[in-house]
């Protein structure tokens, strides 16, 4: 299986920051990654797909890079809403496989 | 608006069975592969299984610890997916989410709780 390896775990950021979580696939997943947004209680919701890609609806502040191996999710202008966690996903090959997740905390 | 809805979650006694399903609207149902994933209480989320469309024979994919136990279904004249759930353990305690398996998965459900105990 292809181990999806995301960082930091957690972080805590400011109303108004840029932060950045990273993605690494065990192996090549091309860009067959999307991101998940998942509020407390509530049903994941999808960011970004093929890696950049943003989802309809999904507002302009997030944005996502990479190919490979290696991804990024970056979310701008970070307002309270935001506080979540998020999830990479590779859907390159069975069975698709999500990393551990990532807890953002907006202080 | 696509929506999913899930529905069928209890409590079972380990061993025991379960059968969820997922009733989709507006979409063309019998279009799109379906999956389900679910999410253990506290836990991250760990993909399930897949169907595929009638134009791709209905085949399905399983994550390796439910393969031989749960089967997938879908019913696209009644736009409803199945999770058919066999000798169920503790282990498979979860909230199990029907999601869309379109470009990623794009939309969801909102789940429903599966808890194995006795």
């Amino acid at each position: 299986d292809i181990q999806m390896t995301q960082s930091p775990s957690s972080l805590s950021a400011s109303v108004g920051d840029r932060v950045t979580i990273t993605c690494r696939a065990s192996q090549g997943i091309r860009n067959s990654l999307t991101w998940f947004q998942q509020r407390p209680g509530k049903a994941p919701t999808s960011l970004i797909f093929d890696a950049s890609n943003l989802q309809s609806g999904v507002p302009s502040k997030f944005s996502g890079s990479g190919s490979g191996t290696d991804f990024t999710l970056t979310i701008s202008s970070l307002q309270p809403e935001d506080s979540a966690t998020y999830y990479c996903q590779q859907y390159n090959t069975y069975p698709y496989t999500f990393g551990q997740g990532t807890k953002l905390e907006i202080k | 608006e696509v929506q999913l809805v899930e529905s069928g979650g209890g409590l079972v006694q380990p061993g025991g069975s379960l059968r969820l399903s997922c009733a989709a609207s507006g979409f063309t149902f019998s279009d799109y592969y379906m999956d389900w994933v679910r999410q253990a209480p506290g836990k991250g989320l760990e993909w399930v299984g897949r169907i595929r469309t009638k134009a791709n024979s209905y085949t399905t994919e399983y994550a390796a610890s439910v393969k031989g136990r749960f089967t997938i279904s879908r019913d696209d004249s009644k736009n409803s997916l199945y999770l058919q759930m066999n000798s169920l353990k503790t282990e498979d305690t979860a909230v199990y989410y029907c999601a869309r398996g379109h470009w990623g998965f794009d939309y969801w459900g909102q789940g429903t709780l599966v808890t194995v105990s006795s």
